[in-house]
């Protein structure tokens, strides 16, 4: 089965610091993504990444960045952490060899700025 | 603009009896659609999907119809079980590009299935 591994399940952090989300997954997936999910909003894309050192800009991708060093592990970077960046966020990955290959989502790391 | 519209909210469904959900997509360049089951506190969890060649899709209890020409797919379960209380997303993919891999999602359906 695919593992996809959020660092935290929750996270309470201070307005205005820089916070690192982690997501790590185990089955050598080349595409990896960042949403948030906000009631009523269902999953908004943040960014992506195809490759290493690779990332492509999602939805909503203000106020974010990301970095993919390794192939296993994606992460979130928020530069200047906000109120109205509380929100539960997930990572996911996929094959990204074939079409139509769905993602496999984390447990997901619930964020509070305060 | 909402690409994937899931117009209901909820859904509330009695044990045994048929729950449907609906998603309607505009963008005719999506090839894949897939459904996902998202229980509180955890990740969505893959369900079902389907090609944009097939026009059903069917897996134990959930069965996947795809409407090209209407832009329409419904998520048919049955029989509905307590267990099935969740919120389901629906998703498409499109095929072409460098949007490879990328999924659009609607903004769900609570289903709450009550004994």
């Amino acid at each position: 089965d695919v593992k996809v591994t959020q660092s935290s399940r929750y996270l309470v952090k201070r307005t205005g610091e820089k916070v690192f989300l982690e997501c790590v997954q185990d089955m050598d997936h080349e595409n990896m993504f960042w949403y948030r999910q906000d009631p009523g909003l269902g999953l908004r894309l943040i960014y992506f990444s195809y490759d290493v050192k690779m990332k492509e800009k999602g939805d909503i991708p203000e106020g974010y960045s990301v970095s993919r060093e390794k192939k296993e592990r994606f992460s979130l970077i928020l530069e200047s952490a906000s109120t109205n960046q509380t929100s539960m966020y997930l990572c996911a990955s996929s094959l990204g060899t074939l079409p139509g290959q769905p993602q496999h989502f984390g447990d997901g790391t619930r964020l509070s700025i305060l | 603009d909402q690409q994937v519209k899931q117009n209901s909210p909820s859904l509330s469904v009695q044990e045994g009896r048929i729950s449907i959900l609906n998603c309607d997509y505009t963008n005719s360049m999506f090839d894949y659609f897939l459904w996902y089951k998202k229980y509180p506190a955890e990740g969505p969890t893959f369900l079902i999907s389907i090609s944009s060649i097939k026009d059903k899709n069917e897996d134990g209890r959930f069965t996947v119809f795809l409407n090209k020409s209407a832009k329409h797919l419904s998520l048919h379960i049955v029989p509905s079980q307590p267990g099935d209380s969740a919120v389901y997303f629906c998703a498409a993919m499109p095929d072409r590009g460098s949007t490879l891999g990328r999924l659009y999602f609607g903004r769900g359906t609570q289903l709450t299935v009550w004994p």
